[in-house]
């Protein structure tokens, strides 16, 4: 089936503001992962889902990040009160759940925070 | 301290020009090691899994192999379409959270 996908592939927003991020995993994974990578660099653990529940968020950076998995499918993190060095590529990936997991990820979503 | 560290960061080669890219973790309790390809603008693209040392995989010029401290990108006899940049990841627990390297970029010239 489809791939990962995430909304919108590009984010321009103000600093100070609010955005959400949202991703849509492969059909039936109940893993879902978030990132983030800034340039030159690579992904840098943000929060990990399993089902519906955020079985470890130990990566996100302080209280303004947020994201939920309300339905145990679709994902949204949301980022309040927005700061310039927020800006990097979120990604999302997701896999079966599994003790020998795969993740497999989205495009990503560019935020930029002017 | 949980850490993966990729070696070198940038890679240019000839066509052909044969090399190996390095990947070395402290992550405590090996779960598995995950190689990536990644494309500018795009998401990682899955390219292997590794599970214990002394175990390799291969696909078409790319090869992996894996001691207990490090793992080793292959590649053979490249071609510009290889260009990249290669991520390695390493597992925690029970895969709840992963630890990436900074990629190693490569460049093949035709």
């Amino acid at each position: 089936g489809a791939g990962v996908s995430q909304t919108p592939s590009n984010k321009v927003t103000e600093k100070g503001k609010y955005v959400e991020l949202r991703c849509d995993p492969i059909s039936g994974h109940t893993a879902l992962y978030w990132y983030r990578q800034s340039l030159g660099q690579g992904p840098e653990f943000l929060i990990y889902f399993q089902g519906t529940g955020a079985a470890d968020d130990s990566g996100l950076p302080n209280d303004r990040f947020f994201a939920v998995r309300p339905e145990g499918s679709v994902s949204t993190l949301k980022i309040q009160r927005t700061e310039r060095g927020d800006s990097a590529v979120y990604l999302c990936a997701s896999g079966a759940g599994t003790s020998t997991d795969t993740q497999y990820f989205g495009p990503g979503t560019r935020l930029t925070v002017l | 301290e949980d850490q993966v560290t990729q070696s070198p960061e940038a890679l240019r080669l000839q066509e052909g020009e044969s090399s190996s890219l390095n990947c070395s973790y402290t992550v405590s309790g090996l779960r598995g090691l995950f190689w990536y390809r990644q494309d500018p603008g795009k998401g990682p693209e899955f390219l292997f899994t590794l599970y214990s040392a002394g175990e390799e995989k291969e696909k078409e010029r790319l090869k992996a192999t894996l001691t207990k401290k490090e793992s080793f990108l292959h590649i053979t006899a490249p071609k510009p379409e290889d260009s990249a940049t290669y991520l390695c990841a390493v597992p925690k627990y029970n895969f709840n959270k992963f630890y990436f390297g900074s990629g190693t970029k490569l460049n093949v010239k035709p």
